[in-house]
């Protein structure tokens, strides 16, 4: 059974970096059919997909164009986790955060989630 | 348009059926997956594919795709089933959008 395990800060100020990681168990950062994605939620932005990292022979990333110009997905094998890195943050980033994989050739749709974050951009 | 669009809030009797749609352009090509997120929870998947569902999933849920339209089909809905539904697609660059979701209310 895959589970997936956020660590992170709550708590990040203006400008700065908001940096989670997401560890998992029971599948490898580095499968040839898993993508690794993060995912917030917020009240006026509803679900919105930030990114993913996956591995086919070597390293791909995707960025959704609204964060397109702030955002590193990095994986790290020797850990078998992935980490996001959303920098200059600013109150509208206020979201709880989620990873969740998916196997776009075996079961198209986000699976498993991690608990979530829940990252407030304040003073 | 990468865009899916839900309606806000939908009800149904104990018991009876109810049909959740999604609208979006892309849906003409890919398949929706649906989740379900109950409050405190993360999103669960419960649909995706033409009409698959995961392991554990009962099988009153079912899913349906027509031209621009995927829907989610709840046949005898249980009180648990009061949650709030997404669904999510794929754009033509790969990239994954979610609906603004919808909230079902079970009378």
């Amino acid at each position: 059974q895959v589970e997936l395990q956020q660590s992170g800060p709550g708590l990040v100020k203006p400008s700065q970096t908001l940096s989670l990681t997401c560890a998992i168990s029971g599948d490898s950062v580095s499968s040839n059919s898993a993508a690794w994605n993060w995912i917030r939620q917020s009240p006026s932005r509803g679900l919105e997909w930030l990114g993913r990292t996956y591995y086919r022979s070597k390293w791909y990333n995707d960025y959704a164009l609204s964060v397109q110009s702030r955002i590193t997905i990095t994986p790290d094998t020797s850990k078998n986790q992935f980490s996001l890195h959303l920098n200059s943050v600013i109150p509208e980033d206020t979201a709880m955060y989620y990873c969740a994989r998916d196997r776009p050739d075996i079961l198209d749709g986000f699976q498993p989630w991690g608990q979530g974050t829940l990252v407030i951009v304040s003073s | 348009s990468s865009e899916l669009t839900q309606d806000p809030a939908v009800s149904v009797a104990l018991g009876q059926t109810v049909r959740i749609t999604c609208q979006g352009d892309s849906l003409v090509d890919f398949y929706a997956s649906w989740y379900q997120q109950k409050p405190g929870q993360a999103p669960l998947l419960i649909i995706y594919g033409a009409n698959n569902r995961p392991s554990g999933i009962p099988d009153r849920f079912s899913g349906s795709s027509s031209g621009n339209t995927a829907s989610l089909t709840i046949t005898g809905a249980q009180a648990e089933d009061e949650a709030d539904y997404y669904c999510n697609s794929r754009d033509r660059r790969d990239h994954r959008v979610f609906g603004g979701g919808t909230k079902l209310t079970v009378l």
